[in-house]
């Protein structure tokens, strides 16, 4: 089946250390995005990538970083940086730069305590 | 600043009592306006792009439609499986390639039996 998953479901983290989470798709598609969703407020994003080896900052990019690396894979590292990282984060991807409809994959929920 | 609004925040019909949900939008240069439908605690399922006003779309109960300045969800007799919160998002022309979307904050739809 064809998807893009995110692992894991559930994330639980200390304060002041940085958490990878991971996202893969095999739709041979060419963009992915980075959300995240907090209660009582719509998705923002958080970076997103055109194309392999390229990634540009969304909204809110400070303290989080990206790589890809490979087509299919887009992780997001949350940093120590980032002063309120609790929330739901999903990892959207769509055909190419012309291809306007993204897809999600089900999210990680990260508690960071 | 591009804006999302959608109204209202939270919707209770019984089943079978149709009622539209709108999304108001603030933006300079419309690429595309989307619908997902959101489950709790998994990623939005796309439903529909609209690209021009007075364009219309249909799926199942559900049908989208958009003017210049807003789209509406209508939904026709409604069953407790169509409960869900509802997400608009809009995609602004950037001159750019795949720009994220902006989300609203969701309409929670609850349909009683």
């Amino acid at each position: 089946d064809g998807g893009i998953t995110q692992s894991p479901k559930y994330l639980f983290r200390k304060e002041g250390q940085n958490v990878t989470l991971s996202c893969e798709q095999n739709l041979n598609h060419d963009a992915m995005y980075w959300y995240r969703q907090d209660p009582g407020q719509g998705l923002r994003l958080i970076y997103y990538s055109q194309i392999v080896n390229d990634f540009q900052k969304g909204d809110i990019a400070e303290g989080y970083s990206v790589s890809r690396e490979k087509k299919e894979s887009f992780p997001l590292t949350v940093t120590s940086a980032q002063k309120n990282p609790t929330a739901f984060y999903l990892c959207a991807s769509s055909r190419d730069s012309h291809d306007h409809e993204q897809y999600f994959g089900p999210g990680t929920r990260l508690t960071v305590t | 600043e591009d804006q999302v609004t959608q109204s209202p925040e939270a919707l209770r019909l019984q089943e079978g009592e149709s009622s539209s949900l709108n999304c108001s939008y603030t933006v300079s240069g419309l690429r595309g306006l989307f619908w997902y439908r959101q489950d709790p605690g998994k990623g939005p399922e796309f439903l529909f792009t609209l690209y021009s006003a007075g364009e219309e779309k249909e799926k199942e109960r559900l049908k989208a439609t958009l003017t210049k300045k807003e789209s509406f969800l209508h939904i026709t007799a409604p069953k407790p499986e169509d409960s869900a919160t509802y997400l608009c998002a809009v995609q602004v022309d950037s001159g750019g390639g795949a720009d994220g979307l902006t989300f609203g904050k969701g309409t929670h739809l609850i349909i009683q039996p």
